[in-house]
């Protein structure tokens, strides 16, 4: 499978716990971002980086959330502290390169659910 | 404010009908747009995209219309299928494809 993998497809946490969200893009894509969705919505862009480096972070909440994307392994969506307002599907894309008429390519997401 | 809007929420075709799903979008600098479709428990696919500076493009049994004058996107879909059920969301691109903007998305329903 060539496509962006995230993992794990469901992580169940308890409020004050943290929760890590992976990301692997597609081969040959060096560019990612992720964005949340809740139930009926659409989704919210998060934060862009490349290899790492974080490129755009202007939708990522100030506190509480972070992410990385190493130059080796996946790219980290961290949520410290988890709050029930936390629970969405949270999705990964990636792109081979940045410009205005790059697709990005979606993995099928995480569903974070806070109990 | 700035924002990537739909006409119909839901929309509710039949098997064999073309479907005809609409976008608004604000910004007269977005350049780049993307539908995608999204089933249920699965990420968004990508579609067809458009650039700006075209008014149509077609895909296999996709075609997409954009109209800068009143800046509006639509999708159609020519004999839609039951596979074609889905969450149907358009995309503009904004900042120099940093991200993407996303509309509501509508819900595509296939009666048999």
């Amino acid at each position: 499978n060539a496509g962006v993998m995230q993992n794990p497809r469901h992580l169940v946490r308890r409020r004050g716990q943290e929760a890590r969200l992976r990301c692997s893009p597609m081969k040959g894509h060096s560019h990612v971002y992720w964005y949340r969705q809740l139930p009926e919505e659409g989704l919210k862009f998060m934060v862009y980086l490349q290899k790492e480096n974080i490129i755009d972070e202007s939708g990522m909440p100030k506190e509480r959330f972070s992410a990385e994307f190493p130059k080796e392994g996946p790219s980290i969506l961290r949520i410290q502290q988890v709050v029930r307002g936390d629970s969405a599907a949270y999705f990964c894309a990636s792109s081979r390169d940045r410009g205005p008429d790059q697709p990005q390519h979606f993995g099928d997401g995480t569903r974070l659910s806070i109990l | 404010g700035e924002s990537v809007g739909l006409h119909l929420p839901t929309l509710s075709v039949q098997e064999g009908d073309n479907s005809i799903i609409n976008c608004a979008y604000s910004n007269s600098a977005s350049d780049y747009f993307i539908w995608y479709k999204q089933e249920s428990g699965k990420g968004p696919q990508f579609i067809i995209d458009i650039r700006s500076n075209m008014d149509k493009r077609q895909g296999q049994r996709v075609t997409v219309l954009l109209n800068k004058t009143v800046k509006h996107l639509s999708l159609q879909i020519a004999a839609t299928q039951p596979g074609d059920s889905a969450v149907y969301f358009c995309a503009e691109n904004r900042n120099y494809g940093q991200n993407f903007v996303f509309g509501p998305g509508t819900r595509l329903s296939v009666l048999p």
